[in-house]
This record gives structure tokens, C-alpha cells and sequence, in this order.
């Protein structure tokens, strides 16, 4: 069964990049989309972006130019970057995996993930 | 960009039918998803492609999507499905979420 692991600082500074891991382990990366999302505290879900297994990304435009996801398929892992961060980027960091298909119409949705990571940003 | 409204809260006593709702442009024409997140966990897919189940959801939970709305019912509804509940849509190759619905059993 797949499981996916969060890892990296919880604790950022102001103006600062957030980097963040996530393993995959009880399967294989290739052939699936993985995604990023965050819930600040108290809020909703948010998409943050996507990798699929080739390289090829797609991220929130509310994010802007901020954010950079890559993937490692040597070592089963993808990772996420967000750059200039401030007190709104503070949250529950998840990762997941992403299920994407459809002829006329597309589905993408997320059938696996990680427990969550939290970021806090402050000097 | 596209949007996907739930309303904030709904209230259901033991037993009874809950009815979450999600709005959204066309939502019809594209596939929906739905999320449960309970207090302190990660979400769990529920419903995917409007109104299939991944293995281990109970049959009580079941989705319909047509029109501007795709819906999610909970018969039965008992304590443990006292949750917030997320819809979740794909447009033009992003991933949108809903505002998210917070499920109380009263």
C-alpha cells in the first residue's frame, strides 16, 4: 500500500524559500501525477501545484512565480519549493497523490496522502 | 479563474439524511470529488469521478453531479461522520477546491 511522507523544517523565516520532501514508499512514482496542497490554520484546502512523473509541472496561478515542484524518480520522491514567503504561507503542508483520466471530459483527483507537515513562517 | 461554492455548515441529528452541496459554472460538465477531513487528520478521497467510492467507504456515502451542482449524501449519518467535507473539481489543468462544509451531528 502507498504511503507518502512529508519532511523538511517547520520553521521558516520571512522572505525566505520553504522547501519541503515527500517520499513515496509501498510503490512506485512513475505513471502518476503528485501533488501539493496546504491548509493554513482554521482555512480550507489549497492547491499548491503538481508534478507528474516525466518532469512536466502545473502550479496554482495564485501562487505566481513562487513556487517550484520537481520530482526524483531515482530516489521515489518529489519536492516542493516556494520562494519569498510570508506569515499567509504558515500551514498544514500535504502531499498526495494525483489519479488524472477522461475522454471528453477530465478527472483529477487525489486517492492517497501524506499526513501533513507544518510550516511555520517567522523570524 | 473557476470557483466552487459549499455552504459553511450543515446540521444533521443520528440517523437522518445529510445533503452537502457544491456549486460551481457547468460543474456538471466536469467530474467532481469529494474529501472528508476529520478533526487533526489528513483528508481522505470519498467520492471521485462525481459518484464512485474507493474501497472501504461505506455505501452510505454516495455523489451526483448535473448542471451547477454536484452533491453528496450521507444517509444514515452517524458520529463518526461528523466532519469537514471538501469538493474538489478540474479546470483548465488546475485543481479547485471548495470552500470546504463542516458536517455537525447534533
Amino acid at each position: 500500500q502507498v504511503q507518502l511522507q512529508e519532511s523538511g523544517p517547520g520553521l521558516v523565516k520571512p522572505s525566505e524559500t520553504l522547501s519541503l520532501t515527500c517520499n513515496v514508499s509501498g510503490g512506485s512514482i512513475s505513471s502518476y501525477y503528485w501533488s501539493w496542497i496546504r491548509q493554513p490554520p482554521e482555512k480550507g484546502l489549497e492547491w499548491i501545484g503538481y508534478v507528474y512523473y516525466s518532469g512536466s509541472t502545473k502550479h496554482n496561478p495564485s501562487l505566481k512565480s513562487r513556487v517550484t515542484i520537481s520530482v526524483d524518480t531515482s530516489k521515489n520522491q518529489f519536492s516542493l519549493k516556494l520562494s519569498s514567503v510570508t506569515a499567509a504561507d504558515t500551514a498544514v503542508y500535504y502531499c498526495a497523490r494525483g489519479r488524472y483520466g477522461g475522454n471528453n471530459y477530465y478527472y483529477y483527483y487525489m486517492d492517497v496522502w501524506g499526513k501533513g507537515t507544518t510550516v511555520t513562517v517567522s523570524s | 479563474s473557476y470557483e466552487l461554492t459549499q455552504p459553511p455548515s450543515v446540521s444533521v441529528s443520528p440517523g437522518q439524511t445529510a445533503s452537502i452541496t457544491c456549486s460551481g459554472d457547468k460543474l456538471g460538465d466536469k467530474f467532481a470529488s469529494w474529501y472528508q477531513q476529520r478533526p487533526g487528520q489528513s483528508p481522505v478521497l470519498v467520492i471521485y469521478q462525481d459518484d464512485k467510492r474507493p474501497s472501504g467507504i461505506p455505501e452510505r456515502l454516495s455523489g451526483s453531479n448535473s448542471g451547477n451542482t454536484a452533491t453528496l449524501t450521507i444517509s444514515e449519518t452517524q458520529a463518526v461522520d461528523e466532519a469537514d467535507y471538501y469538493c474538489q473539481a478540474w479546470d483548465s489543468s488546475t485543481v479547485v477546491f471548495g470552500g470546504g462544509t463542516k458536517l455537525t451531528v447534533l
